[in-house]
């Protein structure tokens, strides 16, 4: 068991620009969640998945967000034509999806947006 | 909807002095309440959880009690030390919200020698 990682762990970008994060869960954990952090802030609630079923998304993710998780282990979130307000940490977090549920968290994925 | 109120940091401490940051919650039905705490430059870890009224969660010499009529959750330690420098999060999840997270807005905690 390695852990929830994530790549990049930086991405710079300029506005306008698409990009992809990856996030490869916990293996056997059935659950997948996607927050961001802004600096000095807790993080929000973006969207999360049951396997390969997206099951809820946040207000904050507008159109031009978008996250999959194809075979229901490893998911990706793509934000089209990036903005400098969507500069943040995006953190990944999976779980077993049982009752008394533990989030393990990934390293994030710092995306500054220029 | 639910929500998470923690106090304000910086909180500045001397080694061996006693920690405690408070948390309290607003939630529509009954959540499970964690501590997660993230050290300089790593990824957020679960401190601490409690899944039910009363109940105590403890780890590396940290508690937190389950206190339904007060709504807190409130994070202490009787002997801080330098390495318990960190941000703390307490957060609150809800199994018919599909367990989702919801957080506080963190507390530095500084542990001076």
């Amino acid at each position: 068991d390695t852990g929830v990682s994530q790549n990049p762990r930086h991405k710079i970008t300029k506005r306008g620009q698409n990009v992809t994060f990856r996030c490869d869960p916990i293996s056997e954990h059935n659950r997948l969640y996607w927050y961001r952090q802004t600096l000095g802030q807790g993080p929000e609630f973006l969207t999360y998945f049951q396997n390969e079923a997206q099951l809820e998304k946040s207000r904050l993710l507008s159109d031009r967000f978008s996250a999959e998780r194809p075979k229901g282990s490893f998911s990706t979130l793509e934000i089209q034509r990036t903005e400098q307000g969507d500069s943040a940490m995006y953190l990944c977090a999976s779980s077993l999806g049982t009752v008394t549920d533990t989030q393990y968290f990934g390293p994030g994925t710092r995306l500054t947006v220029l | 909807g639910n929500s998470v109120t923690q106090m304000e940091g910086p909180v500045t401490l001397s080694e061996e002095a006693f920690l405690t940051i408070n948390c309290t919650y607003t939630a529509t039905g009954y959540p499970s309440l964690f501590w997660y705490v993230q050290y300089p430059g790593e990824g957020l870890q679960l401190l601490l959880k409690a899944t039910k009224a009363d109940d105590k969660g403890s780890n590396k010499g940290f508690e937190a009690t389950y206190r339904k009529e007060t709504t807190s959750f409130h994070l202490e330690k009787g002997s801080v030390q330098v390495s318990d420098s960190a941000v703390y999060f307490c957060a609150l999840s809800e199994k018919a919200a599909g367990n989702k997270l919801t957080f506080g807005g963190g507390t530095r905690v500084l542990v001076k020698p």
